[in-house]
């Protein structure tokens, strides 16, 4: 069965660290896509980024990286320099390529940057 | 990306009332997605609205309670209905990204928030 695990429920920072947000996965298909997603106080869900099973390299833009590990079935999300507007919950979500738009989603983590 | 408008935003409903929740959207789409988020949780996926067929819900989830149209290929309505506390929720309208992101990205509203007492 597919599962996405986000264990940590809620992290709080000070503006201007570095924050981490963990995503681990499981799944028995060889081709997938990992999707981490952003939902601010306002609700709407904004799409970040999407990783294909097939391509393991890391990824930055701005001040977000993303380091994907399929040995340890990982995808954590890395902010540099964190912001104030960058409180927000974060989704992890996993899909099989094939399945049309069916997402399986993480928990979520709720991400407070403290001015 | 296609642009999403929902209605209402937010409503406090009564026990036992139904309420129809709008999503439009600014660009012809094939699939449309309703996902119920309950206060603090993650997103669950009601059922998928395709244009000119019934909607396919997910398990856990009947037509009766959720009734779903979808008339053209820019709109879609949700009814929840005889609400109870229960139902208190943010709905969330969503649609395959067109701004070429890839396969299986989608697209939100800014959801419905719904209050029933």
């Amino acid at each position: 069965a597919q599962k996405v695990t986000q264990a940590q429920t809620e992290i709080s920072v000070v503006e201007k660290e570095d924050v981490t947000l963990d995503c681990v996965y499981e799944t028995r298909d060889t081709t997938y896509y990992l999707f981490w997603y952003k939902q601010p106080p306002s609700g709407e869900l904004v799409f970040l980024i999407r990783r294909n099973s097939f391509d393991e390299q890391n990824e930055i833009s701005g001040r977000y990286s993303w380091n994907f590990q399929k040995s340890t079935s990982s995808f954590n999300f890395t902010i540099t320099a964190s912001q104030v507007v960058d409180s927000a919950v974060y989704f992890c979500a996993l899909s099989e390529m094939d399945s049309n738009y069916q997402l399986i989603w993480g928990a979520g983590t709720k991400l407070i940057i403290k001015p | 990306s296609a642009v999403i408008s929902q209605k209402p935003s937010r409503d406090i409903c009564q026990r036992g009332t139904s309420l129809t929740i709008q999503c439009q959207v600014d660009s012809q789409v094939t699939m449309m997605f309703w996902y119920r988020q309950q206060p603090g949780q993650s997103l669950t996926l009601i059922a998928t609205a395709n244009q000119g067929s019934e909607a396919t819900y997910e398990s856990g989830f009947v037509i009766d309670k959720f009734p779903i149209s979808r008339p053209n290929l820019t709109f879609s309505t949700l009814t929840v209905s005889n609400m109870s506390p229960e139902d208190s929720s943010i709905y969330l309208c969503s649609v395959e990204d067109q701004g070429g992101s890839g396969a299986n990205v989608l697209t939100f509203g800014a959801g419905s928030r719904l209050t029933v007492l």
